[in-house]
């Protein structure tokens, strides 16, 4: 089984609309969730991260987590052309090898917001 | 403007060549990272360097030798590359290591001929 999983998409949404990534992991001791942004050519930049069950917000952006389910989420709401870019899903290992404590990351949702 | 910089931002070699890459970062981060990048794929980590000792070495082949002169810096050594090599290095900081909020430099893209 694949340790993080994403839909590799791409996803199309219209200008205003709200995106929603999806991302499941496998390691049911992870605590830290974290969603990075990364264009094309560039490197993966931090959006949010978030540690509890429940909903964070910041700004347009809301993570979502699930831990009895495994799941972890990325609402954008009110997308905009900009936010065009692959959303990388990366989830902390406590167990196996020299990964143990370091982010594995989900092969990436490439987001396409038309205008 | 990331706080982690890296150089050259690109990088042809030849198979037979050396090169280095190079990561320095001001953050007063302990943690150090090396990670690599194929077209369409994710960030796969390669090494962590913690407090300037090699804590985590992901099965890496030995044409690439890590090295932490000191807490700021951080070195890639390249030699004896492959094609197949060729990639997005991405070096990274966290405050300590296993304190997840990697801060990723902008990247050095090599091209092995």
């Amino acid at each position: 089984q694949k340790e993080v999983e994403q839909n590799s998409g791409p996803l199309s949404v219209p200008e205003g609309a709200i995106a929603s990534l999806n991302c499941t992991y496998s390691d049911r001791g992870s605590q830290s969730f974290f969603w990075y942004r990364q264009y094309s050519g560039k490197s993966p930049e931090l959006i949010m991260f978030i540690y509890s069950n429940g909903d964070k917000e910041d700004g347009r952006f809301t993570a979502q987590l699930n831990k009895a389910s495994q799941y972890v989420s990325l609402l954008i709401r009110d997308s905009q052309p900009s936010d065009s870019a692959t959303y990388l899903c990366a989830v902390n290992m406590t167990k196996g090898g020299g990964s143990q404590g370091n982010l594995i990351f989900g092969k990436g949702t490439k987001l396409s917001v038309k205008p | 403007d990331t706080e982690v910089t890296q150089t050259p931002k690109h990088l042809v070699m030849g198979m037979t060549n050396k090169k280095s890459l190079k990561c320095e970062q001001h953050m007063g981060h302990r943690a150090m990272y090396w990670y690599k990048q194929k077209a369409k794929k994710p960030p796969e980590l390669m090494f962590v360097y913690s407090y300037e000792k090699l804590s985590i070495n992901e099965s890496v082949p030995s044409r690439f030798s890590p090295e932490c002169p000191n807490s700021s810096l951080l070195n890639l050594h390249l030699h004896a590359l492959q094609p197949e090599d060729s990639a997005l290095y991405l070096c990274a900081s966290t405050r300590e290591a296993g304190a997840n909020v990697l801060t990723f430099g902008a990247g050095s893209r090599l091209t092995v001929l």
